[in-house]
């Protein structure tokens, strides 16, 4: 049984440039959120996606953007890329409901130069 | 707006000792929280979950206690091991929120042989 798989595993860009990272649910799962991570950080919350709309969203720009697919994977869109967009990215997904656990990725390191 | 601390930031023990995390939150109205393990560029690994209607909840050597009127969780470590390193991360959702976790900034665990 695949757990949550997340593509690419590292990826280098350049100030102003854009990026998509990718994420497949863990099997049976159908919601997926979205998370960054600072060096020395928890996981700061971007957005979830159900039924391929957006649920919830935390306290990022809208240069952050996301989409979910009818086969319940999901990718997370950064446009006009800063400095500080620097982090590891990591995907969750669960069953939909409120005491559900979190199901993580291992990631996407997101340098930008 | 919830906010979660944990307290050591970091942790070194020898092997074989028992060992307390703490994770404190400011919002008491959450419906589960979330202990995490994090290896060095990895992603993040679930320990035990507590629903808000549990006390508590157990898995081998780890025990972890909710007390939700005095926004304190605790995560127990007996016998600990060197392959217990890690970071440690709790993860509260808030019915506020829901979909949302607020994590800490993890405590980090050296446990020396």
């Amino acid at each position: 049984d695949a757990g949550v798989t997340q593509s690419p595993t590292h990826l280098i860009k350049t100030r102003g440039q854009q990026v998509t990272l990718r994420c497949s649910p863990k099997s049976g799962h159908d919601t997926v959120s979205w998370y960054q991570q600072a060096l020395g950080q928890g996981p700061q919350f971007i957005f979830q996606y159900y039924e391929e709309e957006e649920r919830q969203r935390g306290n990022f720009p809208d240069r952050f953007s996301g989409h979910q697919f009818p086969n319940y994977s999901s990718e997370l869109n950064v446009n006009a890329l800063l400095l500080g967009d620097s982090a590891l990215y990591l995907c969750a997904s669960s069953r939909q409901g409120n005491n559900q656990p979190q199901h993580f990725g291992d990631g996407t390191r997101l340098s930008i130069l | 707006k919830q906010e979660v601390t944990q307290i050591p930031a970091a942790l070194s023990v020898p092997e074989g000792e028992n060992l307390v995390l703490n994770c404190s939150f400011t919002d008491s109205a959450i419906y589960n929280l979330q202990w995490f393990r994090q290896d060095p560029g990895k992603g993040l690994t679930s320990l035990l979950l507590i629903q808000s209607s549990q006390r508590e909840q157990t898995s081998g050597r780890l025990n972890a206690s909710l007390d939700k009127s005095s926004g304190r969780s605790t995560l127990y470590i007996a016998a600990s091991q060197p392959g217990d390193s890690a970071t440690y991360l709790c993860a509260v959702g808030t019915w506020a929120n829901a979909g949302k976790s607020t994590f800490g900034d993890g405590t980090t665990l050296t446990v020396k042989p």
